[in-house]
């Protein structure tokens, strides 16, 4: 399995409050996302990034900012959680423009 | 707009079965192509992927998958389900590798 650990793994924090979640890659590779699962829609893209301090918009960004100051770290922060946030968010790594591996997952409880 | 449907919300076979999970896309190019399997609880594993070449392609776990341009469909297949197949199925695909777009899942279920 890739080097990817995803932390917290369990989160349920109050809305109105900032949340950061950490993705971490041993793999040294380039591409790093962010995605958010929901019943019903699969996998959606919420940011993704290409390199250090190289990021871009998915098609779920807003409420979302991320950074990437080191190649194996790939932080999203949600800067005023909501309850619509409550969802189960993967960070996936790839070393190229082919398949992601992907993080075990963290689930996210915004009461 | 580009998208990726599985029509298939919930599907279930008996043991010994054979399975085809369907998968179209919607892009106007031939985009890469992937299916992905999800067990409870678990992150996202790849069983197969498509480039270019051979449209049949083979995965793990005995699975399979056929690109048909002119149907831009992508369905997965397997000869004979095993139990341990009772997952969630995900079909995704990619033009240049930086946005992936994921189709909304087919869950299987898998009677003794």
């Amino acid at each position: 399995d890739a080097g990817i650990t995803q932390s917290p793994r369990h989160k349920v924090t109050e809305t109105g409050t900032p949340v950061t979640l950490r993705c971490h890659q041993t793999e040294n590779h380039r591409y790093m996302y962010w995605y958010r699962q929901d019943p019903g829609h699969g996998l959606r893209l919420i940011h993704y990034s290409y390199g250090v301090k190289d990021t871009d918009k998915g098609e779920v960004s807003d409420g979302y900012s991320v950074s990437r100051s080191k190649t194996e770290d790939f932080l999203l922060t949600l800067e005023s959680a909501t309850s619509s946030q409550t969802s189960v968010y993967f960070c996936a790594i790839s070393p190229g423009m082919n398949e992601q591996y992907f993080g075990p997952g963290t689930r996210l409880t915004v009461t | 707009a580009q998208s990726v449907t599985q029509p298939d919300i919930h599907i279930t076979v008996s043991e010994g079965a054979s399975l085809e999970l369907r998968c179209n896309y919607s892009y106007g190019a031939t985009p890469y192509l992937f299916w992905y399997v999800q067990s409870p609880g678990q992150g996202l594993q790849l069983l197969l992927k498509y480039f270019s070449g051979d449209t049949l392609v083979q995965g793990i776990k005995g699975f399979e998958a056929e690109f048909k341009r002119s149907q831009s469909s992508f369905n997965l297949r397997k000869p004979s389900v095993h139990w341990s197949d009772a997952a969630e199925y995900f079909c995704a695909v990619t033009l240049y590798g930086q946005n992936f777009v994921f189709g909304p899942g087919t869950r299987l279920s898998v009677l003794p």
